[in-house]
């Protein structure tokens, strides 16, 4: 079973409009965490955003927030006024409990249109 | 100021060639991972290393092999490549996230730029 679905394979937005890539997770454990990643056309893979799981608030980090709803398990990025550099891979990932490895979801592809 | 180098960005080899992927990262980390990206697919974890000498084995470690002799060093090793091992390979380390379960943002991976490699 898929434990990170991102269901939006590609994504189109205007500049300086808000977006938002969905994530939704499987898991079974109470601690975990969520983390997205960004990733241009040069390949190299950039940190965004984390969230525990118990993290009582949502995580932002400048234009980028995370909407965090535990009981629909889903954990989408939310880029705010979007700009031409935003276009690139957005990759969801976790890691449950104490295991080591980080589990990635399929990525969704964004373009932003001037 | 690159802390994860992989060595070759682009490599072309043939049906049932040695293959070699190093990986160095600068950071003193514990923990590295290989991983294979496909489109569709996502981030595949092949193997990874929790220390020295260390291995364990991903979701998709068929047809795939890792040295880790020094710590800085995390190497993937395709015994005999087949085309559908033509993908996109990405390194990335850790510093180990010990005995309990700590989540931080500071216990991020840190990935290295990629190695295409092309099997004919």
């Amino acid at each position: 079973a898929q434990k990170i679905t991102q269901t939006q394979p590609g994504m189109f937005v205007q500049e300086k409009e808000a977006v938002t890539l969905d994530c939704t997770y499987d898991t079974s454990d109470q601690s975990y965490g969520l983390f997205w990643y960004k990733q241009p056309s040069s390949g190299e893979m950039i940190f965004l955003i984390y969230q525990g799981s118990y993290d009582e608030q949502n995580a932002t980090e400048g234009r980028y927030s995370l909407n965090f709803q535990k009981a629909r398990k889903s954990a989408n990025l939310v880029i705010s006024a979007s700009q031409l550099g935003d276009s690139a891979m957005y990759f969801c990932a976790m890691r449950e409990g104490q295991r080591r490895k980080l589990i990635f979801g399929q990525g969704t592809e964004l373009s932003v249109k001037p | 100021d690159v802390k994860v180098t992989q060595s070759s960005r682009y490599l072309v080899k043939r049906t049932g060639e040695k293959v070699f992927l190093e990986c160095v990262q600068d950071m003193d980390h514990e923990n590295m991972f290989w991983y294979r990206q496909d489109p569709g697919l996502g981030l595949r974890l092949i193997y990874f290393s929790y220390d020295v000498k260390m291995k364990e084995k991903g979701d998709i470690p068929e047809g795939y092999s890792v040295s880790r002799e020094k710590k800085e060093r995390f190497s993937l090793i395709l015994e005999s490549a087949s085309t559908n091992q033509t993908s996109m390979y990405l390194c990335a380390s850790r510093v180990s996230l010990g005995g309990t379960v700590t989540f931080s943002g500071a216990n991020v991976l840190t990935f290295g730029a990629g190695s295409r490699l092309t099997v004919l």
